[in-house]
């Protein structure tokens, strides 16, 4: 069973502080996404990355996948309250199905 | 273009009950997944339905069942409910069911 670990699993940051969140573990997968999710609300996709070592950047969003591609991580710079939400990293391991970290809740406050 | 639609937003069952969930996928989208988001955690993988035709199941039991129709569209039934059934359920379509995956806002189901 392939488990992502997502750390940390809550922040609560200022206006304009920059942060990131680490997606971690032991299987190797195909292909890494990025969501945010706010309350009430399904997953809204952010990025994909495929390639091991890629970088992809997203306004003040960057997204990065492992050289082995078991791990990912996404920076925020100079975060907002609009950036508020739950952000999950999913995978896919070589079938259909997306397997999902727990989360991790960001709250920005102005 | 609409995006994911599913029906009903919120639901109250009783224990013992049945539900049914109904989704409509982006039109050319031809993959149908649902998912089951407990508060608290990401979302768990219960079904993809490709072409009318179950591609994949998750590690849920024989209660939960699904399909998908000539128009994509796709249903998830759930009997005999059990507290623990209450949680987010998602809907999410891609075109072939590999990539790209845009979910619906889901039905929120409470069992009581």
């Amino acid at each position: 069973t392939q488990l992502l670990e997502q750390s940390p699993q809550f922040l609560s940051i200022q206006e304009g502080e920059n942060l990131t969140v680490y997606c971690n573990s032991s299987s190797v997968f195909s292909s890494l996404q990025w969501y945010r999710q706010e309350p009430g609300e399904g997953p809204v996709l952010l990025v994909t990355v495929v390639t091991g070592g890629e970088v992809k950047k997203l306004k003040r969003l960057t997204f990065q996948f492992g050289d082995a591609r078991k791990d990912s991580s996404l920076h925020i710079t100079a975060a907002q309250p609009g950036d508020t939400g739950l952000y999950l990293c999913a995978a896919q391991g070589g079938s259909e199905k997306l397997v999902f970290g727990k989360g991790m809740k960001l709250t920005v406050n102005p | 273009d609409a995006g994911v639609t599913q029906s009903p937003t919120h639901l109250i069952k009783t224990r013992g009950q049945h539900v049914t969930l109904r989704c409509s996928p982006i039109s050319g989208h031809k993959s149908v997944s649902w998912y089951q988001q407990v508060l608290g955690q990401g979302p768990q993988f219960i079904f993809q339905y490709y072409e009318k035709e179950e591609r994949g199941r998750g590690n849920f039991p024989d209660r939960f069942s699904a399909r998908q129709f000539p128009n994509y569209s796709s249903e998830l039934n759930v009997n005999a409910l059990l507290l623990g059934d209450s949680a987010l359920y998602l809907c999410a379509s891609s075109q072939t069911g590999t990539y790209g995956y845009t979910f619906g806002s889901g039905t929120r189901l409470t069992v009581v």
